[in-house]
């Protein structure tokens, strides 16, 4: 079975800073892997995602994210954060097959300094 | 493009009343998603459809909880009675089948906000 753990339920980063939030998964084969972002009261929106091919993986408003087989991760990036960036940010997992499902990580928020 | 439609955005109920929530997604999405998502917590899946078969529901408490989609378009998710630990948002999704083995991504709506008192 699938699943994914997201280690540090909140992440503190200055403006301007890194962004780094973790994701590992456990799959028996290569699975998808995705970054959702959730801002308050609203759905999840898709940020990027990973299907094949090229492991890192560039998304929407200057995310990256890279695909680690060996280390069985999926960490999320963004060079320089921005207050707009401030939300829950979920991790996801699925083998995009017919019947299967997509498995959420328990979510990290992502505060941001002045 | 529309997107994934739910309503209503917002609910309170007493505990052991009813409630039903409405999803529409988005045209030609042939699989639908139920999650319910928990405060601090990520979405967990209650049903999933394909079509208008239900694929996966091992975590849909069956004794409260019913969804249907009898025509392949359109979902509701019933509860009856809730319970107090059925506050939670109720988002709904769709993706896209284009082909053997590959799907889109799950495309979510806003949600349905459930408060039981």
């Amino acid at each position: 079975a699938q699943s994914v753990t997201q280690l540090g339920s909140h992440v503190s980063v200055s403006e301007g800073a890194l962004v780094l939030l973790r994701c590992n998964y456990s799959s028996s084969v290569p699975p998808y892997l995705f970054w959702y972002v959730q801002y308050p009261n609203q759905g999840l929106q898709l940020l990027l995602k990973y299907t094949t091919g090229a492991t890192l993986v560039k998304g929407i408003n200057g995310f990256e994210a890279e695909f680690k087989k060996s280390e069985t991760s999926f960490h999320l990036t963004k060079p320089s954060a921005h207050m707009s960036d401030a939300a829950e940010y979920f991790c996801a997992v699925s083998m995009m097959n017919r019947d299967d499902k997509i498995i959420f990580g328990k979510g990290t928020r992502l505060h941001i300094l002045p | 493009e529309a997107g994934v439609a739910q309503s209503p955005r917002y609910k309170i109920i007493e505990k052991r009343q009813s409630v039903a929530f409405w999803c529409n997604p988005i045209s030609g999405h042939a699989t639908l998603y139920w999650y319910q998502q928990i405060l601090g917590q990520g979405p967990k899946l209650l049903i999933q459809f394909q079509n208008n078969g239900v694929v996966d529901d091992s975590q849909l408490p069956k004794d409260r909880f019913s969804a249907e989609r009898l025509k392949g378009v359109d979902s509701t998710l019933k509860i009856q009675p809730a319970k107090l630990e059925d506050s939670a948002v109720y988002l709904c999704a769709s993706s896209l089948f284009l082909g053997v083995d590959r799907y889109t991504e799950a495309f979510f709506g806003q949600g349905t906000r459930l408060t039981v008192v």
